[in-house]
C-alpha cells in the first residue's frame, strides 16, 4: 500500500524567513496531495492541495510543488509569521472509490518572533 | 451548518470496558473516515465508509468496529479497551477531495 514519509519532523525559523517541508510517496498511482495544518489541541484543516496534472500551486504565502517522476512534493511557506506555528501534515491519495488519505508523520513548525 | 461533530470530547475507560464514539456530519457527504492520532504522531486510518451500508478497513482496524446505517452518522465502537487504544480519535467526512475533520475525542484507557 501507499507509504508517505515527511521531513523534517521539526523546523524552527525566524519570523519572515521561508519554511520548506518535504514529503515522498511510494505509490506512483497516487494523484492527489493535500497539506493540513493542525494547531495545538485543534482539528487538522486543509490549507492547500495539488493534483497530479499540475506541478505547482500557490495561494498567497503558501505554495506546493509536485515532482511525479521523483515521487515527492513540498510545502513552501514564505514570509513566515508566528501564527504559522503549528504541525503540518502531508498526505497522498489514489483518488480511487474510497478517496482515502495516507498521512505523513507531521512537521512541527516553530516561527520565532 | 455544524459540519462534523463528535461526542464525547473526553473519556477515560478502564481496561476491558467498551464504548462508542459518535460522529455526525450535516454536509450530506458520502465519504466518512475514522483516524487515530497518537501523541506527536500522524493520523492513522482506522475505518472508512463510501456510503450508507458500506464500510471497509483502513490501516489500523484491529480492536475497532464501525457501522454506517445513515449518511449522517458513522459511530466507532471499541470493544475490550486496551491501553494501546489511548489516543485522540478524529472523524472526517468528504464530498470528494477535501476531508473535513471533527473536533476529536481524547480517549484514555487505564
Amino acid at each position: 500500500g501507499e507509504n508517505v514519509e515527511q521531513h523534517p519532523s521539526t523546523l524552527s525559523v525566524q519570523e519572515g524567513d521561508s519554511a520548506v517541508i518535504k514529503c515522498t510517496y511510494s505509490d506512483s498511482a497516487s494523484n492527489y496531495f493535500p497539506w493540513y495544518k493542525q494547531e495545538l489541541g485543534k482539528r487538522p484543516q486543509l490549507i492547500i492541495d495539488i493534483r497530479s496534472n499540475v506541478g505547482e500551486k500557490k495561494d498567497q504565502r503558501i505554495a506546493v510543488t509536485l515532482n511525479k517522476t521523483a515521487k515527492h512534493f513540498s510545502l513552501h511557506i514564505t514570509e513566515t509569521q508566528p501564527e504559522d506555528s503549528a504541525v503540518y501534515f502531508c498526505a497522498a491519495s489514489l483518488m480511487d472509490s474510497s478517496y482515502k488519505l495516507i498521512f505523513g508523520s507531521g512537521t512541527r513548525l516553530l516561527v520565532r518572533p | 451548518n455544524a459540519g462534523v461533530t463528535q461526542t464525547p470530547k473526553f473519556r477515560i475507560l478502564k481496561i476491558g470496558q467498551s464504548m462508542t464514539l459518535q460522529c455526525t456530519q450535516d454536509m450530506n457527504h458520502n465519504y466518512m473516515y475514522w483516524y487515530r492520532q497518537d501523541p506527536g504522531m500522524g493520523l492513522k486510518l482506522i475505518y472508512y465508509s463510501v456510503g450508507a451500508g458500506i464500510t471497509d478497513k483502513g490501516e489500523v482496524p484491529n480492536g475497532y468496529n464501525v457501522s454506517r446505517s445513515t449518511t449522517e452518522d458513522f459511530p466507532l465502537r471499541l470493544e475490550l479497551a486496551a491501553p494501546s487504544q489511548t489516543s485522540v480519535y478524529f472523524c472526517a467526512s468528504a464530498g470528494v477531495y477535501e476531508q473535513y475533520f471533527g473536533p476529536g475525542t481524547r480517549l484514555t484507557v487505564t
